[in-house]
C-alpha cells in the first residue's frame, strides 16, 4: 500500500521566489500535518488539517507561509518571497484520525540559495 | 512553552555495544512517543507510552516512562549498523489532537 507521498523530493530556488510543496496522505486519513526540521534539529509543527474542521495554523512562522487542502485529499504548503532561513525539510504526516499514529513522509528538502 | 531536551546530543559507538538515550521535559508528558529517523526519510514511530513506570520493550530496544511522567529513556541492547539513525522523543500533550512537540533528538552512529 501507498504511504505518505511528497513532492517534489529536492527543490532549490533563489531567495524571493514563490515555492509550492505537494503532499499525497495515505488514502482515508483524516487528518494531516506539516512540519518543518532544520537541519540536525526536531521536528517544528506547522499546521493540521482535520476534514472539513477549520485548520489550526498556529505554528506557521510567518504571513508568507500558507496552506490548503481540498477535502480529505492533497495539500499544498505555499512559501512566498522565500528567504534563506526558510531552508529546512518540509515533512508532511497523516493519521486515521487526531490522536491516531502519524505517518510520515520523506519530506521535501528546500535549499534557499 | 513546552521543552524537550535529549541527551546525548551525539552518540557513536560500535557494534555490540549498549547504549541508553533520554528525553526530559519541562512540563509533564500528555503521551510520549519516539521515532526513528534515517537520512533521507521520514520519521518512523517506535512506541507510544501514556503510564508514569511503564516499561516497553521491542526486540532490542527498552523504553522507559518515568513514575512522574517527566522524563524518558531508551536502551538499545547490542547495538547494530541497522540502529544508526536519528532518535526523536515527542509529546502529543494539551490539544485534543496529535499536535506533537518533538525534542531536538540524538544522533546515533553504530560501526560495524
Amino acid at each position: 500500500g501507498a504511504g505518505v507521498s511528497q513532492s517534489p523530493s529536492n527543490k532549490v530556488t533563489e531567495k524571493g521566489k514563490d515555492v509550492e510543496l505537494r503532499c499525497d496522505p495515505i488514502s482515508g486519513h483524516t487528518a494531516l500535518y506539516w512540519y518543518r526540521q532544520r537541519l540536525g534539529q526536531g521536528l517544528e509543527f506547522l499546521i493540521y488539517f482535520q476534514g472539513n474542521s477549520a485548520p489550526d495554523k498556529s505554528g506557521l512562522p510567518s504571513d508568507r507561509f500558507s496552506a490548503e487542502r481540498t477535502g480529505e485529499s492533497v495539500s499544498t504548503l505555499t512559501i512566498q518571497r522565500t528567504q534563506q532561513e526558510d531552508s529546512a525539510v518540509y515533512l508532511c504526516a497523516s493519521s486515521l484520525a487526531g490522536l491516531r499514529a502519524q505517518h510520515f513522509g520523506d519530506g521535501t528538502r528546500l535549499s534557499i540559495l | 512553552t513546552q521543552l524537550l531536551e535529549q541527551s546525548p546530543q551525539f552518540l557513536s559507538i560500535q557494534e555490540g555495544e549498549n547504549l541508553t538515550v533520554y528525553c526530559n521535559s519541562s512540563s509533564v508528558f500528555s503521551s510520549l512517543q519516539w521515532y526513528r529517523q534515517e537520512p533521507g526519510e521520514g520519521p518512523v514511530l517506535l512506541v507510544t507510552v501514556v503510564t508514569g513506570g511503564e516499561v516497553k520493550k521491542l526486540k532490542r530496544l527498552t523504553f522507559q516512562f518515568g513514575d512522574a511522567r517527566k522524563d524518558s529513556s531508551l536502551h538499545i541492547t547490542a547495538a547494530q549498523p541497522g540502529d544508526t539513525g536519528l532518535y526523536l522523543c515527542a509529546d502529543a500533550g494539551g490539544t485534543s489532537y496529535g499536535k506533537l512537540t518533538f525534542g531536538q533528538g540524538t544522533i546515533l552512529t553504530v560501526h560495524p
